[in-house]
């Protein structure tokens, strides 16, 4: 099986800028989570989609937000760029269906961005 | 609330000498634990994950974890170290609540040849 694949794989934009990232999970996994890496916060959860729904949140501002395609493939979307928002943003998914604790996620190589 | 701590932020051992990453959790709940190991420039890979089946947690490339209750711990070992275990590694805790994984920050090992 093909692993989590992240497109694009870097991205440059400008502060104040929009910019949509997009994963695409194992097949036949049905929930996806994303986290933002960073150097002084480390990896943190952003949220989880699973059946097209935000099953969980993270502590992130209302300017981060996500969608889930009836595929399974999942966009996040930050607005109004920050120079904090460069990150390494992580896409994860998990054949979880119950959403249960012992769940194995895989995650994708990563979508690098930098906010200029 | 959860979290997990990784009490050495770098670790360097030779080639061929034992590997001993720290790790202790905080959880209310019965946890769910997990090492993942990332390469530069690479996304994460689970090296191991600890479901309460077994107290000691065989993984791939010959890491191993034991979960100890009592002191709250989940170290991660190696025999022998290779050249190729040159990464960051982490430390994962998951509740009985979805899909929420909470990291420590990370230990990197750096390996001498």
């Amino acid at each position: 099986k093909a692993g989590v694949t992240q497109t694009p794989r870097y991205l440059i934009k400008t502060r104040g800028q929009q910019v949509t990232l997009s994963c695409s999970p194992i097949s036949g996994h049905r929930s996806v989570s994303w986290y933002q890496q960073t150097p002084g916060q480390g990896l943190q959860f952003l949220f989880e989609y699973f059946s097209e729904t935000q099953r969980n949140k993270g502590n992130f501002p209302g300017r981060f937000s996500g969608r889930q395609f009836s595929n399974s493939r999942s966009e996040m979307n930050v607005s109004t760029l920050e120079l904090g928002d460069s990150a390494l943003y992580l896409c994860a998914s998990s054949s979880t269906i119950a959403g249960h604790s012992t769940d194995t996620q895989y995650f994708g190589p990563g979508t690098r961005l930098t906010v200029l | 609330a959860q979290s997990v701590t990784q009490l050495d932020s770098h670790v360097s051992v030779s080639e061929g000498t034992p590997v001993l990453l720290r790790c202790n959790y905080s959880s209310s709940y019965s946890p769910s634990l997990f090492w993942y190991v990332q390469h530069p420039n690479k996304g994460l890979q689970l090296l191991l994950k600890y479901t309460s089946a077994a107290t000691l947690v065989k993984g791939i490339n010959g890491f191993e974890a034991e979960f100890k209750k009592s002191e709250t711990s989940f170290h991660l070992t190696k025999p022998s170290a290779h050249m190729s275990d040159a990464a960051e590694y982490f430390c994962v805790v998951s509740l009985n609540a979805g899909n929420m994984l909470t990291f420590g920050g990370g230990t990197r090992l750096m390996v001498k040849p």
